[in-house]
């Protein structure tokens, strides 16, 4: 079964920084997507970034970005000029090509210091 | 454009009463629908997922079910809860097959029950 694993529970960052947050899976498959998600105080989960396994080019939207190692089965995202409406749960999702079901890491919460 | 709504957004409930969820898509059509729970500092555990009416698939064995009786329509229920149900329950949708915009969720703003 494909797992998602988030090892920071919790991070913060300075306004204006730039924060990582890390994020590894295990899967048998060559065929996948990978997502962020935002899960601001009022918890409404968001969709941050999407990125597909065939794609060599790291996904970027804005100031968000993801470091996307395929080899190390590693999908890190990184948050530039943090701002405070950055401050959220972050979950990382994998879905399998084909398959109907996203399975989630257990987030990491980041806090944004101004 | 299209939305989803989900009610109540909150409820608090005695152990052993019953339960429904009720979450709704608007302005799609054939979604795969889904019901995700969250538990206090916890990820998101999917419960269910729907790929069409009637068709319902149980990710984990407990308390509650579900039923889509119409396209758009996804229904989280329990006859009795339990403690244990307590927690942030929140419906999605995703585009079905291969389209662009598959296997992205869109996700409703949740429902926070207390089982007391």
């Amino acid at each position: 079964a494909q797992t998602v694993t988030q090892s920071q529970p919790e991070m913060s960052v300075q306004e204006a920084e730039t924060v990582t947050l890390s994020c590894t899976y295990d899967t048998s498959e060559s065929d996948y997507y990978l997502f962020w998600y935002k899960q601001p105080p009022s918890r409404q989960m968001i969709l941050v970034i999407r990125q597909e396994a065939y794609k060599q080019q790291n996904a970027t939207e804005n100031r968000f970005s993801v470091n996307f190692q395929k080899a190390a089965k590693s999908f890190s995202l990184k948050i530039s000029d943090s701002q405070l409406g950055d401050a959220a749960m972050y979950f990382c999702a994998f879905t399998q090509g084909g398959s109907e079901k996203l399975v989630f890491g257990k987030g990491t919460k980041l806090t944004v210091n101004p | 454009s299209q939305t989803i709504h989900q009610w109540p957004a909150t409820l608090v409930q005695p152990v052993g009463s019953p339960l429904s969820l009720e979450c709704t898509v608007e302005g799609t059509s054939n979604p795969n629908l889904y019901w995700y729970r969250q538990a206090a500092g916890r990820g998101l555990q999917l419960l269910f997922y729907s790929v069409g009416i009637g068709q319902i698939s149980s990710e984990v064995p407990q308390n509650l079910s579900a039923s889509r009786p119409q396209d758009r329509q996804f229904i989280l229920s329990s006859k009795k809860l339990l403690l244990s149900d307590s927690g942030f329950y929140l419906c999605a949708w995703s585009v079905r097959g291969f389209l662009a915009g598959a296997n992205v969720l869109t996700f409703g703003a949740g429902s926070r029950l207390t089982v007391l």
